[in-house]
């Protein structure tokens, strides 16, 4: 079975401070890893994805995250916040077997980050 | 808009009321998916459908609950006889998978179920 554990439930941030999330999950075989964001008011938007080669992903906004294998680790990075990326942010594993998508994303608890101006 | 649309967007029914919902996936999206969350909680997988077929299920997914996607489009996710407990965002999502490994899945706005 696929689990996935979300380090932080509330961060809060100054504008330009760095931040880093971190995801570990747990499933024996390959993956497709997610992060997906939560505007107040709006519905789950991709906010980068890994499905193989490069470990480091970038994704929209400027964030980007490393997928560190050995540590079933995919941390959510971004060099200097925003305002405006004050959101929920979840990170999703899909566990793949024998060359197809098993489908189903599981998610993790997910993480509020307050960004102050 | 050609995103993932769900209706009704909100719904409030008393203990023991049957109710029903919609999602209709982006056109092209053959995968469609339902999730349910909790406030607090990342969305549980409830099941999913590949065009009509209906190809895992979650041991969430009670007796009381039951999906269709007759045609391969739209789908409808109906609770009968609903619990307090079942008061919960829907989600639904959808995917194209062009290749046999990985594909993205767009969420729709869910539908906030409120069972008195």
């Amino acid at each position: 079975a696929q689990s996935v554990s979300q380090h932080n439930h509330h961060v809060i941030l100054s504008e330009a401070a760095s931040l880093e999330l971190g995801c570990n999950y747990s499933y024996g075989g390959t993956v497709n890893l997610f992060w997906y964001v939560q505007y107040p008011g709006q519905h789950l938007q991709l906010l980068l994805k890994y499905f193989s080669g490069d470990p480091l992903v970038k994704g929209i906004k400027g964030f980007e995250a490393e997928f560190i294998k050995s540590k079933f680790s995919f941390n959510l990075r971004k060099p200097s916040v925003q305002w405006s990326d004050t959101a929920e942010y979840f990170c999703a594993v899909k566990g793949i077997a024998g060359g197809t998508s098993y489908g189903k994303l599981t998610f993790g608890q997910g993480t509020i980050l307050t960004v102050h101006p | 808009d050609t995103g993932v649309s769900q209706n009704p967007r909100h719904k409030i029914t008393k203990r023991g009321q049957n109710v029903t919902f919609r999602c209709d996936p982006i056109s092209e999206h053959n995968r469609l998916y339902w999730y349910r969350q909790t406030l607090g909680q990342g969305p549980e997988f409830l099941t999913y459908f590949q065009n009509e077929a209906q190809l895992e299920k979650s041991r969430l997914l009670s007796d009381r609950f039951s999906a269709e996607r007759p045609k391969g489009s739209f789908s409808t996710l109906e609770i009968q006889r609903t619990e307090q407990g079942d008061s919960a965002m829907y989600l639904c999502a959808s995917s194209v998978d062009w290749s046999p490994r990985g594909d993205e899945q767009f969420f729709g706005p869910g539908t906030r179920l409120t069972v008195l």
